[in-house]
């Protein structure tokens, strides 16, 4: 989506942590989300975080939300070669979805 | 079945013809929504259905795309005399209720692979 926008591609060692960056324009947004898509599969739901909301973290997932600058970022502690995939964030408005273009991921040994 | 389902899975068709996406939601979810996913355009919303209400289509690109909804369950999603840039991945979700809510969580399917050659 037009105004979603993340970083193409990032690289990470396994074992060390990933962060996946993402920003977006819409002030109304009451929920954003993280995304997972693996090769030939559809997107799994990570997390949401309510647009009031600074942080929420989930076992090795953490959201940081940044709202004056409209900024969101997910934070993947002790990367796995299973976390490798496309990362989408998302903001929701009403029941409509607006992702960005997705981050892939690739964790090297 | 426990999650959403979409066939078929991988559809190449002659560009001008008609083809039919088929959606399979989760059991009981009264929302039902269309994504497409294209590598110039990422994820885009097409169309939305929730229970008797009027479907909110001011996602479909143009009038060759329409899609139904029988019976509150299965959608699909038709697109006429297909063009080249309708290849995508059409994605399909569903959720409990009306989908406003955080905890209104869209379950996707696996998707169908479109290629117009």
């Amino acid at each position: 989506g037009e105004d979603v926008e993340q970083s193409l591609f990032l690289s990470v060692r396994e074992g060390d942590s990933s962060v996946i960056n993402c920003t977006y324009t819409d002030s109304s947004s009451t929920y954003l989300y993280w995304y997972k898509q693996e090769p030939g599969a559809g997107l799994q739901l990570l997390t949401y975080i309510f647009s009031n909301m600074d942080m929420k973290q989930d076992q090795r997932l953490t959201v940081l939300l940044n709202k004056k600058d409209k900024h969101l970022s997910l934070r993947i502690a002790d990367t796995q070669t299973g976390d490798s995939a496309i990362y989408f964030c998302a903001e929701k408005n009403d029941y409509k979805l607006s992702f960005g273009a997705g981050t892939t991921v690739t964790v090297r040994a | 079945g426990a999650g959403v389902s979409q066939s078929p899975s991988n559809k190449v068709t002659e560009k001008g013809k008609d083809v039919e996406l088929r959606c399979d939601p989760i059991s009981g979810h009264t929302a039902l929504y269309w994504y497409r996913q294209s590598l110039g355009q990422g994820l885009e919303f097409l169309i939305y259905f929730q229970g008797n209400s009027a479907p909110d289509k001011s996602g479909l690109p143009s009038d060759r795309f329409s899609a139904e909804r029988t019976g509150g369950s299965v959608s699909t999603l038709t697109i006429q005399r297909t063009q080249q840039e309708d290849s995508a991945v059409y994605l399909c979700a569903s959720s409990l209720l009306t989908g406003t809510t955080s905890t209104d969580t869209q379950y996707f399917g696996p998707g169908t692979r479109l290629t117009v050659l």
